[in-house]
Parts: C-alpha cells; sequence; structure tokens
C-alpha cells in the first residue's frame, strides 16, 4: 500500500548534537513537507519542497535544514541550533494541487537527553 | 495578515450532535480543509470546502460561508472514538502550504 513513512517513532538529541528525521513516500507526489506541532498548538511549517532538487523556508526554519535529492525522500536535519527542538514532527505529502489533501506520516516525538 | 480560530476545547455526550466551528482571514481563498488527529498520531483528511453550502460525508458533514469566513464541521451520532482534536486548515496559495488553527479538543462522554 502507497504511504509515508517517518522514522525513528522515538528520537533523543543531546546537547550539541545534529539529528536526522527521515521522510520517505511511495505515492509519487511532487510537494513534501515538515511541520513542527508543540502540545496546545496548531501545526507550524518548518519546510517544504514542491519539486526534487528544490525547497522553501517555512515559518520557523531557523535551527532546521532539509534536502530533497529524490522524489521519495525528504530528511529534516535538527540542528543544534534549535534550542527548544522537543515537538511532534510530521511529514506531509500531496499531488501538488491545491485542491488535494495532504498525506501525513505517522511522526517522530524529538526529545532532549 | 493570515490567521484561524477555533475553539480549543469542547464537551458532549455520546450519540449526540456536536458543531465545531473555524473562522479565518486569508487574502486569498482556495478552500479549507478539515482533518481528524487522535493523540500522538498523525492528523487523517476529513473533508475539504471549496464552494458555499454543506458537504456531507456519512455521520460528518462541513459547511463553508466564504463571505462570512466561517465553516464548521458536524458530528452526528457521536461516538468515543469521536475523541480526537479536530483541526481547520487553509491552503496559502498554489503552493498548497497549509495554515492550520490550533485545533479542537473533542470530549466525547459516556
Amino acid at each position: 500500500d502507497g504511504g509515508i513513512t517517518q522514522s525513528p517513532k522515538y528520537l533523543f538529541r543531546k546537547e550539541g548534537q545534529n539529528v536526522t528525521l527521515s521522510c520517505e513516500q511511495n505515492l509519487n507526489h511532487d510537494a513534501m513537507y515538515w511541520y513542527r506541532q508543540d502540545p496546545g498548538q496548531g501545526l507550524r511549517l518548518i519546510y517544504y519542497s514542491q519539486i526534487v532538487n528544490d525547497f522553501q523556508k517555512g515559518d520557523i526554519a531557523e535551527g532546521y535544514s532539509v534536502s530533497r535529492e529524490k522524489k521519495e525522500s525528504f530528511p529534516l536535519t535538527v540542528t543544534s541550533a534549535q534550542k527548544n527542538p522537543t515537538a511532534f514532527y510530521l511529514c506531509a505529502s500531496n499531488p501538488g494541487q491545491r485542491n488535494q489533501p495532504q498525506h501525513f506520516g505517522d511522526g517522530t516525538r524529538l526529545s532532549i537527553l | 495578515g493570515q490567521n484561524i480560530d477555533q475553539p480549543t476545547e469542547m464537551t458532549a455526550t455520546e450519540g449526540a450532535i456536536v458543531q465545531i466551528n473555524c473562522t479565518y482571514q486569508t487574502s486569498g481563498f482556495n478552500g479549507l480543509f478539515w482533518y481528524q488527529q487522535h493523540a500522538g498520531e498523525a492528523p487523517t483528511f476529513l473533508s475539504y470546502n471549496v464552494l458555499d453550502g454543506l458537504e456531507e460525508k456519512g455521520r460528518f458533514s462541513s459547511f463553508l460561508s466564504r463571505s462570512k469566513g466561517y465553516s464548521y464541521l458536524l458530528l452526528k451520532e457521536l461516538q468515543m472514538k469521536d475523541s480526537a482534536s479536530y483541526l481547520c486548515a487553509v491552503p496559502l496559495d498554489a503552493t498548497n502550504k497549509l495554515i492550520f488553527g490550533t485545533g479542537t479538543l473533542l470530549a466525547v462522554q459516556p
């Protein structure tokens, strides 16, 4: 079955460490997105990519980086510059059409050690 | 600016009907999405409205009034499994970037 796979489900980061969250989709979708969700808040957009080898900053990109070398993959790196990384991270994809819903992965919960 | 408002929490009784409201202010309008999210899980798509009126899909219906910047999600014959957060979201532009409301946490009681 087609879908979006995020890994790992839980991740712990030490101070000063960079960590990478994986997001893979086999839906053949052009667009992919990364969101951050904090308790009591809605989803906030970190980065998005409309096409391979191109990506754009969202509303809260500071302290994060991404790459889009393959259509299927959109990994997110949480760098040591992100001082408050504890959150639930969600990856989504979309065929690239405005009236189509975004499909979400199951999320990665990142915590500080 | 862009803004979406939803009530933070609601409580309803099993078997009853509940209406979850969403108001939005955006520079343009490209439709409105409703998602359901159970605690610790991914949001799942419920409905999409781009024209005024009511869209019915089983126990769930969604209404849109573009002139009022207003939508609601109507849940009928509530079940315990409907306890979840309900997220209202609008695309900002042709890139389909979504801006989300904070979500409404619905608690269904026996």
